[in-house]
């Protein structure tokens, strides 16, 4: 299964930008970048998907390296209700999510 | 916010007996799938649905039955319950198909059970 590598845990400052970054360096062409994040005591969310191109939603931008073997979540100003752990996921050809465990996500005032 | 629910939220029970969770849904989502999370780790697959009737074995299927008699509820059921079985369940559903070239599967997930197997 394609798998993905991410920091254990990164910190951040309220009002700043965070980027989060994630390798997938046996990603395949058909590959689907996925982003959810879980708050505390709460089922994860979906936060943001890509497959070649820079993507942007209200929640966040994801930017992809060109060669697709890393990709990096942005987001724009960090609350404290960002923080959060942060999975990155590859939507394989066999369409499930497989969670690693994740990037725990900081967010100091 | 998908309209999903789980029930129990909240379960204590002795290894050895039987234990059913129960995952419903509002929205009339086709795909629906059981999770499992343990400490310090991400989510497991154990069963996923893609039909009334139809479902299919994830990652830790081992020690787990489902059953989808109607669109909206997905029943996850330990049969002789053990102490490994100890974790936070989460339900979530999916409108997208599991296999099409666009798919994006979104999946919403539910509140969770948190179950204690003594």
């Amino acid at each position: 299964d394609a798998k993905t590598t991410q920091p254990n845990s990164m910190e951040s400052n309220e009002e700043e930008p965070v980027h989060l970054p994630c390798n997938h360096s046996t990603i395949s062409g058909t590959d689907y970048i996925h982003w959810y994040r879980q708050l505390p005591s709460q089922g994860p969310e979906y936060v943001i998907h890509g497959l070649t191109s820079n993507v942007n939603n209200r929640m966040a931008s994801l930017a992809i390296a060109e060669d697709r073997k890393s990709s990096t979540l942005i987001l724009h100003r960090a609350t404290l209700r960002d923080a959060a752990v942060y999975y990155c996921i590859l939507l394989t050809s066999a369409r499930q999510l497989t969670f690693g465990s994740g990037t725990q996500l900081t967010v100091l005032p | 916010d998908a309209g999903i629910t789980q029930s129990p939220r909240h379960k204590v029970t002795e290894t050895g007996t039987p234990v059913t969770l129960r995952c419903h849904q509002t929205e009339n989502h086709r795909y629906m799938y059981w999770y499992r999370q343990d400490p310090g780790h991400g989510l497991r697959l154990i069963h996923y649905s893609y039909g009334v009737k139809d479902t299919d074995k994830g990652e830790v299927s081992d020690g787990y039955s489902v059953s989808r008699s109607k669109t909206e509820d997905f029943l996850l059921t330990l049969e002789s319950a053990t102490s490994s079985q100890t974790s936070v369940y989460f339900c979530a559903i999916s409108e997208s198909t599991l296999r099409g070239p666009s798919s994006y599967n979104e999946q919403f997930f539910g509140p969770g059970t948190r179950l204690t197997v003594l």
